[in-house]
């Protein structure tokens, strides 16, 4: 099956600095998303991105699927985007099952 | 309701017991998915069921899990002579995936229920 692989895994950033944030996977996809998962362990869907670039106030997405990755940009970050980052994804043919990354665990200091 | 909503939010039972799990689909969606998330495993997909079809059973981990959706809405995850690595969080989510003119597979997850074996 597919595989995803996310990096860094653990990320500390002062309040105000931006980050990338990569996921890497093994195979043709065409479902890609990315999620974040606050400290009280809610998932919040943040992209589905299996292809091209996305914005969402100050997060951004690009997966270039020919060649198998997807990034995640954060800028000028906040206490508030603490959390874990989640990158999942999903080929044709296997319906709606996601493969999860391990995550990101990001840590905004103020 | 709004969002995708699971019952309990928390259940502690013992060893050998059967559990009963529920979710809530966001209204309208026509696709339901449960995962489980856990330390050492992460979060792995159990079972996905659209529409009418068939569901995909592919990732349930052993025959004492089984999952049900009612009236193409409401699911019930049931777990069987739970063991203690069944200690998870278990979660929900739904999506539009399927519907005529959405392309989309976004997934709207639920809170989860935090299930303990003791």
């Amino acid at each position: 099956g597919i595989q995803v692989e996310q990096s860094p895994p653990d990320l500390i950033l002062q309040e105000g600095a931006n980050s990338t944030l990569r996921c890497n996977f093994s195979d043709s996809v065409n479902n890609l998303q990315w999620f974040h998962q606050n400290p009280w362990g809610q998932l919040i869907n943040l992209f589905y991105i299996p292809s091209g670039t996305k914005q969402n106030g100050r997060l951004s997405a690009t997966t270039v699927a020919t060649e198998r990755y997807s990034l995640l940009y954060i800028s000028s970050s906040q206490t508030t985007d603490s959390g874990v980052y989640f990158c999942a994804a999903g080929r044709r043919g296997s319906q709606g099952n996601l493969i999860f990354g391990k995550g990101t665990k990001l840590s905004v200091k103020p | 309701g709004a969002g995708v909503s699971q019952s309990p939010s928390n259940k502690v039972t013992e060893k050998g017991k059967d559990v009963e799990l529920r979710c809530d689909p966001i209204s309208g969606h026509t696709a339901l998915y449960w995962y489980r998330q856990s330390l050492g495993q992460g979060l792995e997909f159990l079972i996905y069921f659209q529409g009418n079809s068939a569901p995909d059973k592919s990732g349930l981990p052993s025959d004492r899990f089984s999952a049900e959706r009612t009236g193409g809405s409401v699911s019930t995850l049931t777990i069987q002579r739970t063991q203690q690595e069944d200690s998870a969080v278990y979660l929900c989510a739904s999506s539009l995936l399927g519907v005529s003119g959405v392309s989309t597979d976004t997934q709207y997850f639920g809170p989860g229920t935090r299930l303990t074996v003791l």
